[in-house]
């Protein structure tokens, strides 16, 4: 079985222009996340979907970030204009409903340096 | 106070003997625990999950959670130099999963 996938794996961008990441979660998983790890901390949730809707969107700094599933599946997070300070790991990770045992896997990630 | 915390670490411990990895979280509503490992510049992954009181083995790990302390442990026995990563205790509330800071562990040959 396929993992969750990440592309692209690294990105360097000067302050202030735009950029993506997207993500494929594992095959039938229904719940998709979006979260920023930095340096020496654990992950950070930024946003929660189920199926196309986002159910949990209350981390997520709606000034410059925003994020899309739009058919259920595949997700992409947009940062624009990017900061210093969003250099970091933006890690996805998806998970199939099952209450207390409900699991997340994550992906590779994606570590942005903004210049 | 953050909801989870960890022992800050870095732990280091000989080939061979026993990792003591400690957590503790202030929801007392908290539902499910997870301990995941994440190697340098790599992704975190599912070391296991214990929901119930008590002990769960799986392989050389064991969980332990203790929900009347909010505490949960994770135990690395007969430690290996692959072993060496920074362990993420993670814990599950509303569906919502928040983690710690992680505990650093280098285990020496």
């Amino acid at each position: 079985e396929a993992g969750v996938v990440q592309s692209p794996r690294y990105k360097i961008i000067e302050k202030k222009q735009p950029v993506a990441f997207w993500c494929n979660p594992i095959s039938g998983h229904n719940t998709l996340y979006w979260y920023l790890q930095n340096l020496g901390q654990g992950p950070e949730l930024l946003i929660r979907y189920e199926n196309e809707e986002a159910v949990d969107d209350s981390q997520l700094p709606k000034d410059r970030f925003s994020a899309e599933r739009l058919k259920g599946v595949d997700s992409t997070l947009k940062i624009q204009p990017a900061e210093l300070g969003d250099s970091a790991v933006y890690l996805c990770a998806s998970s199939l409903d099952r209450g207390v045992e409900e699991t997340q896997y994550f992906g590779p990630g994606t570590r942005l340096l903004v210049l | 106070q953050k909801e989870v915390e960890q022992n800050s670490g870095p732990l280091s411990v000989p080939e061979g003997a026993i990792a003591s990895l400690n957590c503790t979280y202030s929801d007392r509503g908290s539902q499910s625990f997870f301990w995941y490992r994440q190697y340098s510049g790599k992704s975190p992954e599912l070391i296991m999950f214990i929901y119930s009181n008590g002990d769960k083995e799986d392989g050389r790990f064991t969980a332990q959670l203790n929900k009347a302390s909010q505490y949960v442990s994770l135990l690395i026995r007969d430690s290996q130099p692959s072993d060496s990563a920074t362990y993420l205790c993670a814990v599950l509330n509303d569906y919502k999963l928040s983690f710690g800071a992680g505990t650093t562990v280098t285990v020496r040959a």
